[in-house]
């Protein structure tokens, strides 16, 4: 069972590049997630999205894009790369249904470091 | 919205002795708690969930955590822990307040267990 797939697992990006962190799961799930993880400061929320077509922010999209054209699939967008997006992306995708209690199951992560 | 605190940073621990790891959590409404794992450079897994019943849940690799409402705390905990247990530990909260049900993360416990 794959579960979430995020590639690449490792990037190293220049001030001003863009690049699309690709994340895919073949669970079925609805439910989509984006978190970057700093340091001493856990998971925050980038984006977000509940269904094909359908994304939204979270606590901290500045300087990100997101796009759900298939349940499957959930890019996320860099455009103007900038060393304040030094951090590990995290990938997720909740059980069929949503819901509050729903169980989120993560990708390996990738890391980025804006140079 | 809600906040999670978790109270330390850091617990070294020696093999075999027991472990406690604390999180706080603020909210208004009825919550959902999770305890999650992430082991060096990979991505995260659930530990044990409390969703509703029961306060004492079990999780797997011999965890267990309790909800008290009254002290708003859900603590992990582990009567013997092994080296392997060496890990980055998080608690999450969701509730029906949150964006498409996302998780709200502490900042992350380090628990380094040592012969």
């Amino acid at each position: 069972n794959a579960g979430v797939t995020q590639t690449p697992k490792f990037r190293i990006l220049k001030i001003g590049q863009s690049m699309t962190l690709q994340c895919t799961q073949d669970m079925n799930h609805n439910y989509m997630y984006w978190y970057r993880q700093d340091p001493g400061m856990g998971l925050k929320l980038i984006y977000y999205s509940v269904g094909a077509g359908i994304t939204d922010k979270g606590e901290v999209p500045n300087g990100y894009n997101v796009s759900r054209s298939t349940t499957e699939d959930f890019p996320l967008r860099l455009e103007l790369a900038a060393p304040s997006q030094t951090s590990v992306y995290f990938c997720a995708s909740s059980t069929p249904g949503g819901g509050a209690g729903n169980i989120q199951y993560f990708g390996a992560g990738t890391r980025l470091s804006v140079l | 919205a809600q906040s999670v605190t978790q109270l330390d940073s850091q617990v070294p621990v020696f093999e075999e002795a027991p472990v406690e790891l604390r999180c706080n959590y603020s909210s208004s409404v009825s919550v959902y708690l999770f305890w999650y794992v992430q082991y060096p450079n990979q991505g995260l897994q659930l530990l044990l969930k409390y969703l509703s019943g029961s306060t004492l849940v079990k999780g797997i690799n011999g965890f267990e955590a309790e909800f008290n409402k009254s002290q708003t705390s859900f603590h992990l905990r582990k009567p013997s822990v092994h080296i392997s247990d060496t890990a980055e530990y998080f608690c999450a909260v969701s509730d029906n307040s949150n964006s498409g049900y996302a998780l709200n993360f502490g900042k992350g416990t380090s628990l380094l267990v040592t012969p």
